[in-house]
């Protein structure tokens, strides 16, 4: 799976948009960009997940470039319960078995603190 | 919703013990894996499974085994804890129908090793 980079911290005030990059430059044609979050003593929850295009779900907003070598995850109102660290990976989807699928690979990832 | 649960949110041990740590998801996913989170390390997978009796190693196996009887339980093992073991272990499970594969995780479980 590709190698992310993100940065290590952010901060962000409540009500306004969190944007979090990542760098992903030696992504390969049939790795989908996923991000999931982990808050404090809590398991990393899924968050959203693109091959090309932009996506958008009840929880953010996901911006890949054309060239996919980086994205963008947007939180459009961020509140003080997404103080979370972030991380952005990218693996392949879809087969059964092997040794890679369904593996994530988790960086250090974004600490984003959202003030008041 | 899809649920993972662990067995135990902390857990003390002492050096030498056999432990076992249970996870058990409720939405008939054939994968499940096993994590260990240390700060500054990010999460690090240890096994994994994706089918009853099937496992596959991770990228640190080492000290640890998994048992995989049913479809909605996994267990890591660790046969002779040591203090390298004090960690922070999470339980996810996914499926390959869904299209996005997403992992969902458990609680975790706070594992020290005295």
């Amino acid at each position: 799976d590709a190698k992310t980079t993100q940065p290590p911290s952010m901060d962000c005030a409540e009500g306004r948009a969190a944007n979090l990059p990542c760098n992903h430059s030696t992504i390969s044609g049939n790795e989908y960009v996923y991000w999931y979050r982990q808050i404090h003593s809590q398991g990393p929850q899924y968050i959203i997940h693109g091959l090309k295009n932009n996506e958008t779900n009840e929880m953010a907003s996901l911006i890949i470039t054309e060239d996919r070598k980086s994205s963008t995850l947007i939180l459009p109102h961020a509140t003080l319960r997404d103080t979370a660290v972030y991380y952005c990976i990218v693996r392949v989807v879809g087969g059964a078995g092997g040794t890679s699928y369904g593996k994530l690979t988790f960086g250090q990832g974004t600490i984003l603190t959202v003030h008041p | 919703d899809v649920k993972v649960t662990q067995s135990s949110r902390y857990l003390v041990k002492r050096t030498g013990e056999k432990v076992f740590l249970e996870c058990v998801q409720d939405m008939d996913h054939e994968n499940m894996f096993w994590y260990r989170q240390d700060p500054g390390l990010g999460l690090r997978l240890i096994y994994f499974s994706y089918d009853v009796k099937m496992k596959e190693k991770g990228d640190i196996p080492e000290g640890y085994s998994v048992s995989r009887e049913k479809k909605e339980r996994f267990s890591l093992i660790l046969e002779s804890a040591s203090t390298n073991q004090t960690s922070m272990y999470l339980c996810a499970s996914s499926s390959w129908t869904e299209l996005r594969e997403t992992q969902y995780f458990g609680p975790g479980t706070r594992l020290l090793v005295l």
